[in-house]
């Protein structure tokens, strides 16, 4: 049973714009989210975090949402740039838990 | 330069041969994770080890074996008795006061005909 959830599975964007990707998580017991960013034949790499006592979180061009009533958390980038294209993966966990659980997994495009 | 290897990046092997996929890490952590990872679906652990000689299952373990007889070194070994063991695998560390922020190998691809 897949308990974080990555429903859009490609995103293509231009150059410039927002990019916004989506997840949904189903246990309520998770209280820490990640954002993590992987290039092909490489493994992924940390992007941004938050907490479940914060709902927003920045780090330069990368904002992460948390609605924890929802159980929705979200990535937006901005300005997206070619580079920005990769799969993003959610990922959460609870307190006291040793490992992750990660979505499928979004592929966003940023065209030039 | 710190970081994870895994290695090979490529691995062929035959059905009913265990196979060992390596992974050593020089960044001084003491976790350490083997995650898999199959078309449309998230990565999903197979084991971890939090200290050097302690390992714990993870969600998928069967069919898989490990070892953590050093700190920098958690090897994997994909046995006959996993079902499916095609797939791409990740192996991961992170400290052990924050597994959630976990640095990742560039993985293995393992093919099995």
């Amino acid at each position: 049973d897949q308990q974080v959830k990555q429903n859009s599975p490609s995103l293509s964007v231009q150059e410039g714009r927002i990019s916004i990707l989506n997840c949904d998580y189903t246990n309520s017991m998770f209280d820490y989210f990640l954002w993590y960013k992987k290039y092909p034949a490489e493994g992924p790499t940390f992007l941004i975090s938050i907490s479940s006592i914060k709902d927003k979180n920045e780090d330069g061009r990368f904002t992460v949402f948390l609605n924890k009533s929802a159980k929705h958390l979200s990535l937006h980038i901005v300005p997206s740039q070619p580079g920005d294209s990769a799969v993003y993966f959610c990922a959460a966990s609870a307190e006291g838990a040793n490992n992750l659980f990660f979505g499928t997994g979004t592929r966003l495009t940023v065209i030039p | 330069d710190g970081g994870i290897t895994q290695s090979p990046k490529y691995l062929f092997r035959k059905e009913g041969q265990n196979v060992t996929l390596s992974c050593e890490q020089n960044l001084n952590h003491d976790a350490m994770y083997w995650y898999r990872q199959d078309p449309g679906q998230g990565l999903r652990l197979i084991y971890y080890s939090q200290i050097v000689n302690d390992f714990q299952k993870g969600d998928i373990a069967e069919g898989y074996s490990v070892s953590r007889e050093k700190k920098e070194s958690f090897p994997l070994t994909v046995t006959s008795a996993q079902k499916n063991p095609t797939a791409f695998y990740l192996c991961a560390s992170s400290i052990v006061d924050n597994s959630y922020e976990q640095y990742f190998g560039p993985g293995t691809r393992l093919t099995v005909t």
